[in-house]
Order: C-alpha cells, then sequence, then structure tokens
C-alpha cells in the first residue's frame, strides 16, 4: 500500500532563514507526490506536485520540492522563509489502487516563522 | 475561476442526530471527494465520485455515513446517526478528472463537532 511519512510534527525557522520540511515515501512503481498548505479555518492548498522528470520541482509562493528516489523522500523547501507561511504542511501520494488516484496524506508538519 | 463550494461552515449537533454537508465543485470537474479530518491528522478519503458513480466508498462507514451526486454535479454527505467520534473537518474536493497527475482542489471544509 502506497503511503507517505512526515517524521516532524513542528518545524520554527527564523524569517529569511532557509526551511525544509520532511516527507517520505512508500510506493510500488514510481510516485505521484504533492505537498498542499492548509492555512487555519482554511481548506488545503496545492502547492506543487512531482510526477516525473527533474527531481527539483518548482511551485508556488516561493516554495520547491526535491525529489530523491534512492532515498524516498520529497521534501520541501524554500531559500527565504516569511513569516506568513506559517501553517501546516502535508505531504501526499497518490494511491494507485482501485481508487484511481485518491491521495492519500501525511499526518502534517506545523511550521512556525518567527521574526 | 469559483473554487470548490461548501456548507455550512461550522455546524454544531448532539450525538444520535443527523446532519448533512453540500458541497459544489469545481465547474467542469468529475471527479469529486470527500475526506474526513480529525484534529492533528490528515485527511482520510470518506468517498470518491467520477460524475455520478462511486468510485471508491471502501472507508465510508456505511451504517452511519452516506453520500450521494445527482446529475453529476454538487454532492451531499449525510451522517445518521452522529457519533463523538465524527467531530472532524469534512472536506470536498474536486479535480477534472481521475488521474494520477491530477492535483485536486479543496473547499474551506465544514468543521463539526458533536456534543
Amino acid at each position: 500500500a502506497q503511503s507517505v511519512a512526515q517524521p516532524e510534527d513542528q518545524v520554527n525557522v527564523a524569517e529569511g532563514n532557509p526551511l525544509t520540511v520532511k516527507c517520505t515515501y512508500s510506493v510500488s512503481g514510481n510516485p505521484y507526490l504533492f505537498w498542499y498548505v492548509q492555512y487555519p479555518n482554511r481548506g488545503l492548498q496545492f502547492l506543487l506536485k512531482y510526477i516525473t522528470g527533474d527531481n527539483l520541482v518548482k511551485g508556488s509562493y516561493g516554495f520547491e520540492a526535491e525529489f530523491n528516489k534512492s532515498q524516498t523522500s520529497f521534501h520541501l523547501k524554500k531559500p527565504s522563509a516569511l513569516v506568513s507561511d506559517s501553517a501546516l504542511y502535508f505531504c501526499a501520494v497518490r494511491d494507485k489502487g482501485g481508487s484511481q488516484g485518491n491521495l492519500i496524506f501525511g499526518k502534517g508538519t506545523k511550521l512556525s516563522v518567527k521574526p | 475561476e469559483a473554487g470548490v463550494a461548501q456548507s455550512p461552515r461550522y455546524k454544531i449537533i448532539e450525538k444520535r442526530q443527523s446532519v448533512a454537508f453540500w458541497c459544489n465543485p469545481i465547474s467542469g470537474h468529475a471527479t469529486l471527494y470527500w475526506y474526513q479530518q480529525i484534529l492533528g491528522q490528515g485527511p482520510k478519503l470518506l468517498i470518491q465520485f467520477q460524475n455520478n458513480g462511486v468510485v471508491d466508498d471502501s472507508q465510508l462507514p456505511k451504517d452511519r455515513f452516506s453520500a450521494e451526486r445527482l446529475k453529476g454535479v454538487d454532492s451531499t454527505l449525510k451522517i445518521q446517526p452522529a457519533k463523538l467520534e465524527d467531530s472532524a473537518v469534512y472536506l470536498c474536493a474536486s479535480s477534472p478528472r481521475t488521474g494520477m497527475n491530477t492535483e485536486a482542489f479543496f473547499g474551506q471544509g465544514t468543521r463539526l463537532t458533536v456534543v
């Protein structure tokens, strides 16, 4: 079965510093990986996805993610964090089973960016 | 482009009562999902529709939950009778089609509190 793991419940960074939110995956075959962000009292917003091709994927709001097949990881990164980036971040993988593409989410990582 | 619309935003009910949630997906989106997000966890799929047909309802507690998508557009999710453990945010999402490389677009969710 497909799954993703987010090993950190919370990540704290200072504004202006680079940030990394970690995600590892377990899939059979090629993975289809996604990152979403959730602001308080809001739904999930799509940030970026990896389907195939370049290992470095660029997305919304200056975020990017690096796909590493050997480490089965898909870490979310941003060179310079903003206070407004503080939110809950979810990594997800497409289920290749009978659901024809259901998203399977990690438990989420709370990012806190301090001024 | 209008996003996924959900109502109500908040609902408080007593256990054993019934409740219904409504979702209107992005126009033209064939695939519609209902997810349950319990506090501190990632969203979990309840049911997936392709047009007005059910693709996956394997995780829907069918003794109390039901969902329909008449005419392949908007959808309702019902809980009857509600239990305390049903307290969660119910997220509706849609995508243009079923496919491994297609992101889903989420509504703001309905926060249900069962007391």
